[in-house]
Formats: structure tokens, C-alpha cells, sequence
């Protein structure tokens, strides 16, 4: 079945860039996104790319995708301490009947000063 | 918010004991998604619904089922909890694909 691989621990300065990396198998997949999980909340959809882009920017975020290598990346730029949380990148495989997102482990981002 | 609601919040359990997680949402959204929360396992699918009466399962079905009665509402039911269970639940809606899910707060769920 498809798979979603992502480091699961990242730290940087505030006011440093962070860079979060996933892997995904499913070559088929039509979007991919990326959410973030504050402590003892739900997840945020914070964005997402369709698969025949390579780039997506959303203010201090930045999405690279690299289809070929089924490889997806979250910058954030100027990073601060209320961007520390869990972010996820999920995809939605081939998308039929219904859409069926399947999530990576997530990536702790910790942000120290 | 979008209107989603995940009930309770918290609940302890016993081991052997039916118990029914509720999402009710006011989105009138036509998917929902049971999802359950481990650490080093991220989400992983537990039941969807694509519409009233209409479900299948996830990837991690076994143990679970759900209904869905009406269009707002989608019930889990772990029909005899096991420690296993132990997780946190989360609920998602979702209308088109392109948007991704919504989702609930969660239910922190101890089987003991």
C-alpha cells in the first residue's frame, strides 16, 4: 500500500530557516499536504501542492515538490517559537469515490532561542 | 472553527467493555474519517463513510466498526476495547479532495 516517510525530529533557531522532508510512494497521487498538530489539538491543513506543481509559496511557507523522486518539502522561513509542532505531510493517492489522505508519522519541530 | 465536534473528550475504559466515540459536524460535508493517533505510526486509517449508510474500511479496521445514520453524524464503536486501543481518536470531514480534511479535537481514549 502507499507509505509516507518523514523524520520524526527537527530543531532550529528562532529566526533560522527549517527545512522538513517527506517521501511518498504513490506515484499516482493528485495532491499533498501539509498540516501541523500543536499539543493536544487537531491538525491544521497549513497547505497543500497538486502534482504537476513544483513549487508553491504561501507566505513565510514554501513548498518544493520533486515528483520524479516522490519527494516533498515544508521551508519555513524566519522560523519562530510558536511554529513549534508536530507537521505532517499526507497524500491523497489517486483520487476516486472518495478521497483517502494517507499521513507520514509526522516531524517535531522544536524551536529554541 | 468549522464546525466539528469529537465526544468525549477523554474517556478511561476497561478492558472487554463496548465503547462509542461520537463526530458530529455542521459542514454538511459528505466524507468523514475515523482516524486513530500512535506514536511512531502517525494517522492511520480506521473506517471512512462517503455518505449516509456508505462505509468502508481502513487500514486498521479490526476491532472497529462505525454507522452513519445521518449525514452529520459518524459513530466509532470498539465493540470490546483492548489495551491496544488505547490511542488518541481523531475525526476528519472533508467535501473535495482538493481542500484535504477538517478535523476534530480528538478523543484521548485509556483502555485499562
Amino acid at each position: 500500500g502507499e507509505d509516507v516517510e518523514q523524520s520524526l525530529f527537527l530543531s532550529v533557531r528562532e529566526g533560522d530557516s527549517s527545512v522538513i522532508n517527506c517521501t511518498y510512494t504513490d506515484s499516482s497521487s493528485t495532491y499533498l499536504y501539509w498540516y501541523k498538530q500543536e499539543p493536544g489539538a487537531g491538525l491544521q491543513l497549513l497547505t497543500y501542492i497538486f502534482s504537476n506543481m513544483d513549487m508553491k509559496q504561501d507566505q513565510r511557507l514554501t513548498v518544493l515538490l520533486n515528483k520524479k523522486d516522490k519527494h516533498l518539502s515544508l521551508r519555513i522561513a524566519d522560523t519562530q517559537t510558536g511554529d513549534s509542532a508536530i507537521y505532517f505531510c499526507a497524500e491523497s493517492g489517486n483520487t476516486g469515490t472518495a478521497s483517502k489522505l494517507t499521513f507520514g508519522t509526522g516531524t517535531r519541530l522544536q524551536v529554541t532561542l | 472553527d468549522a464546525g466539528i465536534t469529537q465526544s468525549p473528550r477523554h474517556k478511561v475504559t476497561e478492558t472487554g467493555t463496548p465503547v462509542t466515540l461520537r463526530c458530529h459536524q455542521t459542514e454538511n460535508h459528505r466524507y468523514m474519517y475515523w482516524y486513530r493517533q500512535d506514536p511512531g505510526h502517525g494517522l492511520r486509517l480506521i473506517h471512512y463513510s462517503y455518505g449516509v449508510k456508505d462505509t468502508d474500511k481502513g487500514e486498521v479496521s479490526d476491532g472497529y466498526s462505525v454507522s452513519r445514520s445521518k449525514t452529520e453524524d459518524f459513530l466509532l464503536t470498539l465493540e470490546s476495547a483492548t489495551s491496544s486501543q488505547t490511542s488518541v481518536y481523531f475525526c476528519a470531514i472533508s467535501e473535495q479532495t482538493l481542500y484535504g480534511y477538517t478535523f476534530g479535537s480528538g478523543t484521548r481514549l485509556t483502555v485499562v
